[in-house]
């Protein structure tokens, strides 16, 4: 089975602070992709990765950076977190399928 | 950008009866996935139906799908607590992996 990981399932930061969160997927899988779930807005996309140090903004990508060194992780950087972006934070990797497949998630309060 | 549209945003039902949720999309897609989400967790992969058909099922699940009027259902039957759950789909778009998701339908499954 795939699996997807992601660092921390809650997380409580401080206006200003940087924010690193990271997904990590065990099964090779070239594009991953980082989404925040807000209520009633369902899933929109923050970044995507179709490679190793390859990366694409979705929709909403300000405020936001990604880091994919390695095939296996990629990583959302909050640069200087606001109270806006507390929200879930799901990972999700793609095999050459259409099926992606989602880490737990990171519910993620900015204080 | 947010294509898929669930109707209805939330429905409750007995447990033993049938449920029915129907995503809208505006564009033409390749496939449509339904996806399911327990509270507070990332979402699983349910059942994928290609442009070109027009049924499927998958256990308890059939998907219908209609791209003339652009929607496509989700009938769960014989429904248990189990269940209970938000329900997503999500279209493809052309040359990318990216995916377009709908706000979600929120079953509840009473016993």
């Amino acid at each position: 089975d795939v699996k997807v990981t992601q660092s921390s399932r809650y997380l409580v930061k401080r206006t200003g602070e940087k924010v690193f969160l990271e997904c990590v997927q065990d099964m090779d899988h070239e594009n991953m992709f980082w989404y925040r779930q807000d209520p009633g807005l369902g899933l929109r996309l923050i970044y995507f990765s179709y490679d190793v140090k390859m990366k694409e903004k979705g929709d909403i990508p300000e405020g936001y950076s990604v880091s994919r060194e390695k095939k296996e992780r990629f990583s959302l950087i909050l640069e200087s977190a606001s109270t806006n972006q507390t929200s879930m934070y799901l990972c999700a990797s793609l095999s050459g399928g259409e099926t992606q497949y989602f880490g737990p998630g990171t519910r993620l309060l900015v204080l | 950008s947010q294509q898929g549209e669930e109707d209805p945003q939330a429905l409750s039902i007995q447990e033993g009866e049938n449920a029915t949720m129907n995503c809208s999309y505006k564009t033409s897609i390749n496939n449509l996935q339904w996806y399911r989400q327990n509270s507070g967790r990332g979402l699983v992969h349910l059942i994928l139906i290609r442009s070109n058909e027009r049924e499927k099922h998958s256990g308890r699940l059939r998907v219908t799908l209609d791209t003339s009027k652009k929607s496509s259902s989700l009938l769960i039957t014989a429904s248990r607590a189990a269940d209970t759950a938000s329900y997503f789909c999500a279209t493809d778009e052309d040359s990318n992996y990216q995916l377009i998701w709908g706000a979600g339908t929120k079953l509840i499954i009473k016993p």
